[in-house]
């Protein structure tokens, strides 16, 4: 099985920077997934890792330590459109043959004026 | 965007009663899967299909049915609703293949259970 664990809530002031972390615990890593979700909507992808490092995707960046069970979600730049849920995600080694996700429980961000 | 679409969007029912929700893609991806998402809980599996007809169970599936006839459509079951079944279900799909295989998600479906 896998343990996800990620703050409930964060509060930033725009133009700031903000880290989100998540840690896990699973028996065989394949890969951990970063998701935005607005209220109301559906997920959208943000990012994938696989291996140790930093991943930089403009205003977004995520890390990764497989060692320490590690992963946090680098939002720049703060902007309002930025208040979401953040959702991290796991995939196993194994999972099921369709290479399932499981998903912590989420960060509410809300970015302040 | 991905082409999914579910339906219906909204739908509130009495317990006891069956409730089909629908889940159609137009990228002809081969694996489908339908979540759960409760406050508190994030999003929960509650069944997947990596085929037409090969479905198998995930974290939650009691008291849920799935069928996938066709690659296009995977159909979310619950037989005799209850009130527990209230909540936002999603559906996403995965090429599967390739580096990432990351999930692309439905726009949801919201149940209400009486």
């Amino acid at each position: 099985g896998q343990n996800i664990d990620q703050p409930t809530e964060m509060t930033a002031t725009e133009g700031a920077i903000v880290q989100i972390n998540c840690t896990y615990q699973t028996s065989g890593f394949n890969g951990l997934f970063w998701y935005q979700q607005h209220a109301g909507e559906a997920p959208t992808f943000l990012s994938y890792n696989v291996l140790d490092g930093l991943e930089e995707k403009g205003r977004f960046s995520s890390f990764l330590s497989r060692s320490k069970g590690y992963s946090y979600l680098l939002l720049k730049e703060l902007q309002m459109k930025d208040s979401a849920s953040y959702l991290c995600a796991v995939r196993d080694r194994w999972a099921g043959s369709a290479r399932q996700l499981t998903f912590g429980s989420g960060t509410q961000l809300t970015v302040l004026p | 965007d991905a082409g999914i679409t579910q339906s219906p969007r909204h739908k509130v029912t009495e317990t006891g009663t069956p409730v089909t929700l629908r889940c159609h893609q137009t990228e002809n991806h081969r694996y489908m899967y339908w979540y759960r998402q409760d406050p508190g809980h994030g999003l929960r599996l509650i069944h997947y299909s990596y085929g037409v007809k090969d479905t198998d169970k995930g974290e939650v599936s009691d008291g849920y049915s799935v069928s996938r006839s066709k690659t296009e459509d995977f159909l979310l079951t619950l037989e005799s609703a209850t009130s527990s079944q209230t909540s936002v279900y999603f559906c996403a799909i995965s090429e599967g293949t390739g580096v990432t295989g990351e999930l692309f998600f439905g726009e949801g479906s919201r149940l209400t259970v009486l």
